[in-house]
């Protein structure tokens, strides 16, 4: 595997299932991300992990729960969700050094559909 | 805070022309500045970036973009559309040492054969 990958790329879930996100970096990146892609929306940043930390939780309903138990691995756990929450989920790395571009790499994706 | 503003949300080109997307920014500090690229179904790939130095940026593909700080803008061109160029783009800008990435709400771009 090379990149971002993330897994499932397609999931359907209904209002009382509990389900998990993963995606996982391979760039040796120390900085990790969640994003929400809706139809006609911009890109919506969800949360930040550096160095297996939080730094970063723009406001999003508590039936998300990010879970970064290393620098290569990303979780978005997810319980009774709103048909709302319907969107693709991206997720992102990047080497965070203090210096540099800070580019971030993403993965392709997974599409949610909430019933 | 920082914001991008995407002009167009769909550009049509027949296949050879000229590829021109526009992008304006605002920063309260000089910004890092990003296209990315969508296709169907698939993550954004960077096509460029500006971080500092010089003010034409080439990337992937054949594209590339200016950074013009007295215009506070960042436009997309390509000389020639090919096919493959139909996607998603996405303009994008980053304070320095800020984790946000703040992205355009996107353009667009089919290619007419």
């Amino acid at each position: 595997e090379t990149g971002v990958t993330q897994t499932p790329r397609h999931l359907v879930m209904g209002m009382t299932n509990k389900k998990s996100l993963k995606c996982e970096q391979h760039l040796g990146h120390n900085a990790m991300y969640w994003y929400k892609q809706s139809a006609k929306k911009p890109l919506e940043l969800m949360f930040v992990y550096s160095l297996e930390e939080r730094v970063e939780n723009n406001s999003v309903p508590s039936r998300f729960s990010p879970e970064c138990p290393n620098s290569s691995h990303l979780f978005l756990h997810l319980h009774t969700l709103q048909p709302e929450d319907s969107a693709l989920y991206l997720c992102a790395s990047s080497q965070d050094s203090g210096t540099g571009s800070y580019e971030q790499y993403f993965g392709p994706g997974t599409r949610l559909t909430v019933t | 805070a920082q914001s991008v503003t995407q002009l167009g949300s769909h550009v049509s080109v027949s296949e050879g022309a000229l590829v021109l997307l526009r992008c304006n920014y605002s920063s309260s500090v000089p910004p890092y500045l990003f296209w990315y690229v969508q296709y169907p179904n698939q993550g954004l790939q960077l096509l460029l970036k500006y971080t500092t130095g010089a003010t034409l940026v080439k990337g992937i593909n054949g594209f590339e973009a200016e950074f013009k700080k007295s215009e506070t803008s960042f436009h997309l061109t390509k000389p020639s559309a090919h096919m493959s160029d139909a996607a998603e783009y996405f303009c994008a800008v980053r304070i320095p040492g800020d984790y946000k990435l703040s992205f355009g709400a996107g353009t667009t771009v089919t290619v007419r054969a």
